[in-house]
């Protein structure tokens, strides 16, 4: 089984200082690792996704993702962060498994100030 | 031109109706899910058909029951709506179940139960 936790669910900060938002996964296979981004009255989009090929992954909009197997970590960075990255943005786990289901943390807020 | 669409994008009804919502992805994709987001946007995978066969259905109540007429439309359908059923409902599709795979998000239908 896996499971997904998302420390903070709002995260502040100012424009143009880094954005650090934590996801911690549990899984009893190798996962598959995927942050998504949803934007007021909007779906979900992907940012970025680990599939077991390079540990530091790199996405849309400059965020990055590094996958640290020794932290069950998979926590998702942006070296300088825009007015237009505020949004809610979401860790998601799934296995090698036959379940085929994508599990989802509870997400975090993003605010950012000008 | 939009990838996965769904309909209505807000539905507002009283406890106790029938209810239907649409979705559609002209992506050509074998793969079609519901997702329920709860008022703390927690996001939980509902049901998940391929190339018209259902292939996840999680602990749902027999109230709600998707049909899939072709690989390129999931339809929801909820019975005897409660209070609880309030949330806003995500269709999204993939090009396989794979687990790694991407998906892809419609804007959500927002579903009040007075």
């Amino acid at each position: 089984a896996q499971s997904v936790t998302q420390l903070g669910s709002h995260v502040s900060v100012s424009e143009g200082a880094l954005v650090l938002l934590r996801c911690n996964y549990s899984s009893s296979v190798p996962p598959y690792l995927f942050w998504y981004v949803q934007y007021p009255n909007q779906g979900l989009q992907l940012l970025l996704k680990y599939t077991s090929a390079a540990t530091l992954v790199k996405g849309i909009n400059g965020f990055e993702a590094e996958f640290k197997k020794s932290e069950t970590s998979f926590h998702l960075t942006k070296p300088s962060a825009h007015m237009s990255d505020a949004a809610e943005y979401f860790c998601a786990v799934s296995g090698a498994d036959s379940s085929y289901k994508l599990i989802f943390g509870s997400g975090t807020r993003l605010l950012v100030r000008p | 031109d939009t990838a996965v669409s769904q309909t209505p994008k807000y539905l507002v009804t009283q406890m106790g109706n029938d209810k239907s919502i649409k979705c559609e992805q002209n992506l050509g994709h074998d793969t079609m899910y519901w997702y329920k987001q709860d008022s703390k946007k927690f996001l939980k995978i509902m049901f998940s058909y391929n190339n018209k066969e259902l292939i996840i259905n999680e602990t749902v109540p027999n109230r709600f029951s998707p049909k899939s007429p072709d690989k390129a439309h999931l339809n929801l359908h909820i019975n005897s709506l409660e209070l609880g059923d309030s949330a806003v409902y995500f269709c999204a599709s993939s090009p396989t179940p794979a687990t790694n795979e991407k998906l892809f998000f419609g804007s959500g239908t927002q579903l009040s139960v007075l």
